[in-house]
């Protein structure tokens, strides 16, 4: 079982270029998630999708959009990248509904992005 | 306002010395409290979650418990491969988000 996939592993851009970052499961759970995760402020969710076909904004959703493809994936774009955008993000999922607590959340690996 | 705070920051134990984290919070209509395990370079990893005061579980060397304001996750005779950061998570009924703890870095020496 690969469980939640991201990728790329690492990137780096430049102040203005964009890119999307890729996230696939396959334990058929219907909630998926991205968060960033910095030095002294801990995971901070930006955007999340209930089910399949519905995306709703997170604490700091600015600068990024998404869009939930099909059931596995989840996908995060940041249009145009800013330094303060340099984090690691983790995509993540689980089976309940929204925020259900009866099962905890699967991550991903995680991709480190540096905008320089 | 909603809080989940962790303490200590770091901590580093001898093996088989037994120790403790806490997870403290400060939230309205607890909906379950999430403890999680995160290595160097990967993702967190879940452990246990916890929903009503008294409420323990358990898992090899680990133990999580829950009361009103906070939990605990002791671990019992650690052992090196123990050592990552712990972070906390709670799921308040009146927000639609997990509020997430800073974490305790455990380090243990053999």
């Amino acid at each position: 079982n690969a469980g939640v996939t991201q990728t790329p592993k690492f990137q780096v851009l430049k102040t203005g270029q964009s890119m999307t970052l890729q996230c696939a499961q396959d334990m058929n759970h219907n909630s998926m998630y991205w968060y960033r995760q910095d030095p002294g402020m801990g995971l901070r969710l930006i955007y999340y999708s209930a089910s399949e076909g519905t995306t709703d904004k997170g604490e700091v959703p600015n600068g990024y959009n998404v869009s939930r493809l099909n059931k596995r994936e989840f996908s995060l774009r940041l249009e145009s990248a800013a330094p303060s955008q340099t984090s690691v993000y983790f995509c993540a999922s689980t089976q309940g509904g929204s925020f259900k607590t009866n099962y905890g959340y699967t991550f991903g690996s995680g991709t480190r992005l540096t905008v320089v | 306002e909603d809080q989940v705070t962790q303490s200590p920051e770091a901590l580093r134990l001898q093996e088989g010395e037994s120790s403790s984290l806490n997870c403290s919070y400060t939230v309205s209509g607890l909906r379950g409290l999430f403890w999680y395990r995160q290595d160097p370079g990967k993702g967190p990893e879940f452990l246990f979650t916890l929903y009503s005061a008294g409420e323990e579980k358990e898992k090899e060397r680990l133990k999580a418990t829950l009361t009103k304001k906070e939990s605990f996750l002791h671990i019992t005779a650690p052992k090196p491969e123990d050592s990552a950061t712990y972070l906390c998570a709670v799921n308040a009924g009146n927000n639609r988000k997990l509020i997430w703890g800073l974490g305790t870095s455990l380090a243990v020496n053999p």
